[in-house]
Parts: structure tokens; C-alpha cells; sequence
């Protein structure tokens, strides 16, 4: 079946201006996470969502960063006012549920580049 | 909290050796923990996981992991590499209380020369 799809998995944009990043997680999956993965580092928690619970946005790194989620279906992330230091890739997960066992189900990504 | 630290963040070694790729995580509570695999320009995907029950859990591509409660570790092991094995390694956490999302490792690049 369908896995998480991503778009666009690549996008440049100068700094300062507004980008929006997309996720479709695999249909049925309940919870749904967002993460950054900086060149040649580990992946950084940013928000999660679980049904229709308030998400848990700890770790979004400024309010330049958001993110939206209908019902559970798509997902999208925007960054205002971008900076260089946003230049990332971007990864999407969702899993079946949000119970700790769970696996997460990753796309591919949005290569981010702030120039 | 949870935490995971990976220790090398570059492994290399021969086709035909053995594999060992370090975890060692933090939690206030028993954990549930996962290795993922990152082949070059593609997504991550899951390896194996320990949830509760045995400790030896076994993987894909002939991977394994102890949980070793008294060492807080769970590393990854394979007998024999295999040149498709050169990827990056990711160890995550997650416990059943506090942050539901898993927390990473910074990840351990295996490269497996001929």
C-alpha cells in the first residue's frame, strides 16, 4: 500500500520568505510526528499529533514554526520569515497509533534549503 | 526524560565482520526501544524493536539487539556485514509516560568496506 508521501521533497527559497511542507501519512494512522534532520545529525523532535488530542508542540525551536493537522488526514508545516539555519531536511511519520510500541512509518522527506 | 546516546558516529569495518553499533539510553520508566536504518536517499525504516518479553529481539537483514536493563543499553549487533549494510543506524526511546514521540540518537554511519 500507500506509504507517507512528502512535498515537495525538494525546496529552495531566500531567506525571509514563508514555506509550507506537506504530508500525507499512510491513511488509517491516528498519530502523526514531524522531525528535522540537520546535514550529519540526528533527528530532532518537532510536534505530534494523536487524533484529536492537542498536539504536543514542545519541540518546535521558535514561533516562526507551526504546524497543522485535519482530523487525521494531512499534515502541513510552515515556516515564516526563513533562515539559513532552517536548512534541513524535513521528515513526516505517522504510525497506527500513538501507543509507545508503536512503530513509526517515515516518508522520505523535503530537502529544505534557505539561501 | 529520555535520552539516547550512540557512541562512534562512524563505524567501519570488513565484509564478513562482525557489526556492533552502541546504544546506551536514559528513562525514568521502563522503555520501549527501536533501531531504524537509513540506506543512502532513502527514508528510514524500521529495523527492530524492543517492547516487553524477550530481550534478544531479532530484526531485518539478519540484525539483533540486547536490552541489557542493569547496562541501559541496546546494541546492535550482526555476525557477518554485508556491503548493503552500509547505511546510518538510528537508536530511539520512547516511554510510556511524558513525550510521546521517540527521542534519537544522533545516529552511527556504518560504512563496510570490501
Amino acid at each position: 500500500g500507500a506509504g507517507v508521501s512528502q512535498s515537495p521533497s525538494n525546496k529552495v527559497t531566500e531567506k525571509g520568505k514563508d514555506v509550507e511542507l506537506r504530508c500525507d501519512p499512510i491513511s488509517g494512522h491516528t498519530a502523526l510526528y514531524w522531525y528535522r534532520q540537520r546535514l550529519g545529525q540526528g533527528l530532532e523532535f518537532l510536534i505530534y499529533f494523536q487524533g484529536n488530542s492537542a498536539p504536543d508542540k514542545s519541540g518546535l525551536p521558535s514561533d516562526r514554526f507551526s504546524a497543522e493537522r485535519t482530523g487525521e488526514s494531512v499534515s502541513t508545516l510552515t515556516i515564516q520569515r526563513t533562515q539559513q539555519e532552517d536548512s534541513a531536511v524535513y521528515l513526516c511519520a505517522s504510525s497506527p497509533t500513538g501507543q509507545e510500541y508503536s512503530p513509526l512509518h517515515f516518508g522520505n522527506g523535503t530537502r529544505l534549503t534557505v539561501t | 526524560a529520555q535520552s539516547v546516546t550512540q557512541l562512534g558516529s562512524h563505524v567501519s569495518v570488513s565484509e564478513g565482520a562482525l557489526v556492533l553499533l552502541r546504544c546506551n539510553y536514559s528513562s525514568s520508566v521502563p522503555p520501549y526501544l527501536f533501531w531504524y536504518v537509513q540506506y543512502p536517499n532513502q527514508g528510514l525504516q524500521l529495523l527492530l524493536k524492543y517492547t516487553t518479553g524477550a530481550t534478544l529481539v531479532k530484526g531485518i537483514n539478519g540484525f539483533e539487539a540486547e536490552f541489557k536493563k542493569s547496562e541501559t543499553s541496546f546494541h546492535l549487533t550482526k555476525p557477518s556485514a554485508h556491503m548493503s549494510d552500509a547505511a546510518e543506524y538510528f537508536c530511539a526511546v520512547r516511554s510510556d509516560t511524558g513525550r510521546r514521540a521517540l527521542t534519537f540518537g544522533s545516529g552511527t554511519r556504518l560504512q563496510v568496506q570490501p
